[in-house]
């Protein structure tokens, strides 16, 4: 299994408060990629990152936005959180880009009231 | 626009062998992944085609049309460990992105 962890793996919080969700990695890969996991809808890109410091927007990157100051590090912020935030939320790796395999970390549940 | 489809829920009886359909449009095209997913748990990786034809893996066989626009996946010999979802994913640009599908729920039953 590829070395991935993320934390917290679960979380309550309200309505208008800041929430930082973090992804590490000790595979030193590249490629870096937050999804959120909807019922009905599957997996969606938020945000990811092709290196430290490089970031591009995803599919559903409205009200988030994500860091990445080390190779082993993606953190994702909610800076006001809503109750439409609510999911779950899985961290990808990959070693590269157009030829590897994205490899998922085992997921933070969030629930915003 | 971006478009994956495939179908919501298959049952199917251990032993026996279950095809999920996926057919996919997409701006961009670069392999086309399948993931299974366990209830509560992270998707793991079962395979990924990239040119026409089919792949296969002990159990499991995935098949691509690009020109179709069409994949599927073959579990055999089902086992009730492989009632979980079953992900398809298309990966869209050379940035890695993948468009998944709201994937298939397998139920395997005695």
């Amino acid at each position: 299994d590829a070395g991935i962890t993320q934390s917290p793996r679960h979380k309550v919080t309200e309505t208008g408060t800041p929430v930082t969700l973090r992804c590490h990695q000790t595979e030193n890969h590249r490629y870096m990629y937050w999804y959120r996991q909807d019922p009905g809808h599957g997996l969606r890109l938020i945000h990811y990152s092709y290196g430290v410091k490089d970031t591009d927007k995803g599919e559903v990157s409205d009200g988030y936005s994500v860091s990445r100051s080390k190779t082993e590090d993606f953190l994702l912020t909610l800076e006001s959180a809503t109750s439409s935030q609510t999911s779950v939320y899985f961290c990808a790796i990959s070693e590269s880009s157009d030829r590897e395999t994205q490899y998922f970390g085992p997921g933070t549940r969030l629930l915003v009231l | 626009g971006q478009n994956i489809d495939q179908p919501t829920e298959m049952t199917a009886t251990e032993g026996a062998i279950v095809q999920i359909n996926c057919t996919y449009q997409t701006s961009g095209f670069n392999g086309l992944f399948w993931y299974q997913q366990h209830a509560g748990e992270a998707p793991t990786f079962l395979s990924y085609n990239v040119l026409d034809g089919l792949e296969e893996k002990g159990r499991f066989s995935s098949f691509l049309s690009r020109s179709k626009g069409y994949s599927y996946l073959l579990l055999k010999e089902l086992q009730m460990k492989d009632s979980a979802s079953y992900l398809c994913a298309a990966r869209t640009d050379s940035w890695g992105k993948l468009q998944f599908g709201a994937g298939t729920q397998v139920v395997v039953t005695p």
